[in-house]
């Protein structure tokens, strides 16, 4: 089964509003992983927490992590057009670093 | 530096039919993944490699075979194609993690059509 299961499954909202994207969990975690997919391509690597980390900045875009929740959530602020794509995020169990667990996404769509 | 690259980027298989799928990475990285995507499930992992010569079974393990005789190369085989297996197909890379993880690099995905 899979680890991670974000919410919502689709988000649409105007340009230059925020887009925030949640993800849950199932089991203890190293670290945290989301990225982005533009339709019909790969994955890119956004931003990485770890397990002792609760927040984490990367340009327009922040990550906290709950770890008694089980819990995270990306924050997209002042969104753009470009910033349509699926967001996933991804899992490192503890124990299992060989092993990286994606959930089943979140669609967001920037309305211009 | 070409990253991790997918052959082919398509192909249509009939049912029964066997094929190999080829991911390639110039990174030297020790760890190689295989995932399949389907439309509302995300990512889930086939097989994957946590170094030359070695493979291990991920969440969808049935109906695919894998192998890494060199270390730049990670083949997904499929031995007899089924329509369930329709589906994009992404390799992902990473240097060794020790136990703190890194960052996955994804290949372009080869996009598979089993009649």
């Amino acid at each position: 089964s899979q680890q991670g299961e974000e919410d919502p499954q689709a988000l649409s909202i105007q340009e230059g509003e925020n887009a925030t994207m949640n993800c849950s969990y199932k089991t203890s975690i190293n670290n945290l992983q989301w990225y982005r997919q533009n339709s019909g391509r790969g994955l890119v690597h956004l931003i990485l927490i770890r397990s002792n980390e609760r927040e984490k900045h990367s340009g327009r875009l922040r990550v906290t992590l709950d770890t008694s929740k089980k819990s995270s959530s990306l924050l997209i602020t002042a969104s753009r057009a470009a910033d349509t794509a699926s967001y996933f995020c991804a899992t490192v169990e503890v124990g299992r670093d060989d092993k990286i667990i994606f959930g089943k996404g979140t669609r967001l769509h920037i309305l211009p | 530096n070409a990253g991790v690259t997918q052959t082919p980027k398509f192909r249509v298989l009939k049912t029964g039919q066997s094929m190999t799928l080829l991911c390639a990475q110039d990174m030297n990285h020790e760890y190689m993944y295989w995932y399949r995507q389907d439309p509302g499930m995300g990512l889930r992992l086939i097989h994957y490699s946590v170094g030359e010569g070695t493979t291990a079974k991920g969440e969808v393990p049935d109906g695919y075979n894998v192998s890494r005789l060199k270390k730049q190369n990670f083949l997904l085989g499929l031995e007899s194609a089924a329509p369930s297996q329709t589906s994009v197909y992404f390799c992902a890379s990473i240097s060794r993690p020790r136990g703190r993880g890194e960052t996955q690099y994804f290949g372009p995905g080869t996009r598979l059509l089993v009649l």
